[in-house]
C-alpha cells in the first residue's frame, strides 16, 4: 500500500456530464500528479499540483481542471465528458524538494462514459 | 519517435527463467528512471528506480541503465507466475512529470 487513496473507485457517467475525482496524498508528500491511462496504453500526464498551484500540464484540454487543498489532497474535474474520456485516472503523490522525486500511485478511479 | 519505447509483447518465459524487459528513451538529458509493475485492473506499483549508469539490484530484480545508449532494462530472475503483469518503464522529465512507455506484458508459464 502506498498510502495514496482515491475516490470513487468506479464511476459511470453519460456524455456531456461533469465529474470530480478525489485523491489524498501520502503523509509527508506535497505534490500530486494526475494521469489518464487508456486501455492498453501507458499513463499520460494530465497535470501536477505543488503547494496548491498548478505546476505543469500535459496535452489535455481546459475542460480538465484541478485543484489542491492545504492538506495536499487534490481533485480532478472533467467537464463536458466525451466518450474518449473513459479511462483509468491515476493520482500519484511525491515530495518535491528532495530531488529524484519518486511518485507513488493510488488505486485509481475507473471512469466509463456512455 | 516516442519519448519512451517498449515492446508491448507479450513476453513469455517459463517459470524459473530470467525475464528481460527493455526500454529506450529519446531525451538524452533524462536522469531518473523507474520501473512500475501493473497487474490487470490495478494501478502501477513501483518496483525499481535507477539514476546512475550500471546495475541496481533488489532481490530478484535488477535494473540496468546505459545513458550513452539511452537504454534501460529490467531483469527478473527466477520468474514466478505471480510476476505475470505489465511492466511500465518511465522517466522523470525536468518538469516533474513521468513519461511512460506503452508497457510490456510478461507471461510466466508454470
Amino acid at each position: 500500500e502506498t498510502g495514496v487513496t482515491q475516490s470513487p473507485t468506479h464511476l459511470i457517467k453519460t456524455r456531456g456530464q461533469q465529474v470530480t475525482l478525489r485523491c489524498s496524498s501520502q503523509s509527508g508528500h506535497n505534490t500530486v500528479s494526475w494521469y489518464q491511462q487508456a486501455l492498453g496504453q501507458g499513463p499520460q500526464f494530465i497535470f501536477q499540483y505543488y503547494r496548491e498551484e498548478e505546476n505543469g500540464r500535459g496535452n489535455f484540454p481546459p475542460r480538465f481542471s484541478g485543484l489542491q487543498f492545504p492538506n495536499y489532497s487534490s481533485e480532478l474535474n472533467v467537464n463536458a465528458l466525451e466518450l474518449d474520456d473513459s479511462a483509468l485516472y491515476l493520482c500519484a503523490s511525491s515530495r518535491t524538494g528532495r530531488g529524484q522525486e519518486t511518485q507513488y500511485f493510488g488505486p485509481g478511479t475507473r471512469l466509463l462514459v456512455l | 519517435q516516442k519519448e519512451v519505447e517498449q515492446n508491448s509483447g507479450p513476453l513469455s518465459v517459463p517459470e524459473g527463467a530470467i525475464a528481460s524487459l527493455n526500454c529506450t528513451y529519446s531525451d538524452r538529458g533524462s536522469q531518473s528512471f523507474f520501473w512500475y509493475r501493473q497487474y490487470s485492473g490495478k494501478s502501477p506499483e513501483l518496483i525499481m528506480s535507477i539514476y546512475s549508469n550500471g546495475d541496481k539490484e533488489d532481490g530478484r530484480f535488477t535494473a540496468q541503465l546505459n545513458k550513452a545508449s539511452q537504454y534501460v532494462s529490467l531483469l527478473i530472475r527466477d520468474s514466478q507466475p505471480s510476476d505475470s503483469a505489465t511492466y511500465l518503464c518511465a522517466l522523470l522529465s525536468n518538469t516533474g512529470k513521468l513519461i511512460f512507455g506503452q508497457g510490456t506484458t510478461l507471461q510466466v508459464k508454470p
